[in-house]
């Protein structure tokens, strides 16, 4: 069965700073896609990235950045010179194509993330 | 604008008194689901739907009913609510089904309490 897991519960930095979210997956598919979502305090979910699993290239999005990493399943997060506003809970998901082909979303438990000024 | 619209956004309610949080899509997407997020647990999917009429369970269904009568709405029925079912709720949708590509677009949350 599939499996996301972000070891860190709870990242504290201050400002600027750079920081990186965890992201270890499992699964059987050789398709498969990854996402991570950001979850500000006002609670919605905000889609950040998608990435499938044929594609291994790294992406950058302004002060965003993420790391896919096949061999060690792995799909890490960076921000770079952090700032208050990215205090968030942080999700990342993977999406497997189920025998029905409905792609549910399995949700590691979240890294929340705390920018200090 | 695009949207998933749920309602209610905050409920308290009493165990057993059936309830219903309603979903709906204007973006005339097939694949609808609902998920719960729980603290240390993160969300986890409890039913979908790959188009009209078409419901499957997710990972945790028990004590939830859903139907799908039309495209744009996706109910969420708990026939007897127990306090074990107080959660935020979030229901997405996506253009289609079975292929990841499109992201899922999600509600706003429906903050349910069940004393």
């Amino acid at each position: 069965a599939q499996k996301v897991t972000q070891a860190q519960t709870e990242i504290s930095v201050v400002e600027k700073e750079d920081v990186t979210l965890d992201c270890v997956y499992e699964t059987r598919d050789t398709t498969y896609y990854l996402f991570w979502y950001k979850q500000p305090p006002s609670g919605e979910l905000v889609f950040l990235i998608r990435r499938n699993s044929f594609d291994e290239q790294n992406e950058i999005s302004g002060r965003y950045s993420w790391n896919f990493q096949k061999s060690t399943s792995s799909f890490n997060f960076t921000i770079t010179a952090s700032q208050v506003v990215d205090s968030a809970v942080y999700f990342c998901a993977l999406s497997e194509v189920r025998g029905g082909g409905a792609d549910g979303l399995t949700f590691g438990k979240g890294t929340h993330l705390i920018i200090q000024p | 604008e695009a949207q998933v619209t749920q309602n209610p956004r905050y409920l308290i309610t009493v165990t057993g008194k059936k309830l219903t949080v309603t979903c709906s899509q204007n973006m005339n997407h097939e694949y609808m689901s609902w998920y719960r997020q729980d603290p240390g647990l993160g969300l986890r999917q409890i039913y979908y739907s790959m188009n009209v009429e078409v419901t499957d369970k997710g990972d945790v269904p028990e004590g939830y009913k859903v139907s799908r009568k039309e495209k744009r709405n996706f109910p969420l029925i708990l026939e007897s609510p127990s306090p074990n079912q107080t959660s935020l709720y979030f229901c997405a949708s996506s253009l289609s089904a079975g292929t990841g590509w499109e992201p899922q677009h999600f509600g706003d949350g429906t903050r349910l309490s069940i004393l």
